[in-house]
């Protein structure tokens, strides 16, 4: 149980154009997501808490205008990097929880994003 | 969320077992130990967490002090998938402070 999937694994993206990225929990609701990123070699930084049916609150530094987050239902958010950089190739990552505040969080397996 | 603090690598033998540990001094009653493990380029991985007893499920054992100080990760017989970094992280159960917040965590060589 508490699979979280994501989607794409790997996209790579002309400089100036936008990708959106998909966040499902499979096998249980999530009104809470959050959304990672990891550049090489370093730890995960939290980019910003998804609340269904509300704005996302961003972590101090991320931009919310460029990093476009949706979280329409209970089992999918999605993140969207707009008119995209080559300094914004990174591994992003999703992670959700259900149940009980006290539950995990589960994470997806990441999307490689390539800015050229 | 209290800091976490965790030597940067250790390794361990193939079939022995792997304690990872972890010290969390400024942790406060309501926060949970969490550890989660990244093998490379993969999302991390839930592994156990607890709030003052030892807990133990399948993958591993955590082995949390009576003053809630430090914890330590057992991995019973570790494999070489087990490479990975270990992460400790300690949490807010409930509210809008629930967040994971991920340290440089510990990297894990299991050798042959």
């Amino acid at each position: 149980g508490a699979v979280v999937s994501q989607h794409p694994s790997r996209v790579i993206c002309k400089s100036g154009t936008s990708v959106k990225i998909e966040c499902r929990s499979l096998d249980f609701q999530a009104t809470t997501m959050f959304w990672y990123r990891q550049f090489p070699k370093q730890s995960l930084m939290l980019m910003a808490t998804s609340n269904e049916g509300s704005k996302a609150t961003y972590e101090q530094g991320v931009e919310k205008d460029k990093f476009l987050i949706n979280h329409a239902s209970l089992t999918l958010s999605t993140l969207t990097v707009t008119s995209a950089h080559p300094e914004d190739s990174s591994f992003y990552i999703c992670s959700a929880r259900g149940g009980q505040t006290s539950s995990p969080l589960h994470f997806g397996n990441g999307t490689r994003l390539t800015v050229t | 969320d209290a800091k976490t603090t965790q030597p940067p690598s250790m390794d361990c033998a193939e079939g022995r077992a792997a304690n990872l540990p972890c010290n969390h001094s400024t942790i406060s009653g309501n926060e949970y130990v969490y550890w989660y493990r990244q093998i490379h380029s993969q999302g991390p991985q839930y592994i156990i967490h607890g709030l003052k007893n030892n807990e133990t499920n399948e993958m591993a054992s955590l082995i949390i002090t009576e003053d809630r100080k430090s914890s330590t990760l057992i991995l019973p017989h570790a494999t070489l998938r087990d490479t990975a970094v270990y992460y400790c992280i300690v949490r807010v159960a409930t509210g809008a402070n629930s967040k994971l917040t991920f340290g440089k965590g510990i990297t894990l060589s299991v050798r042959p």
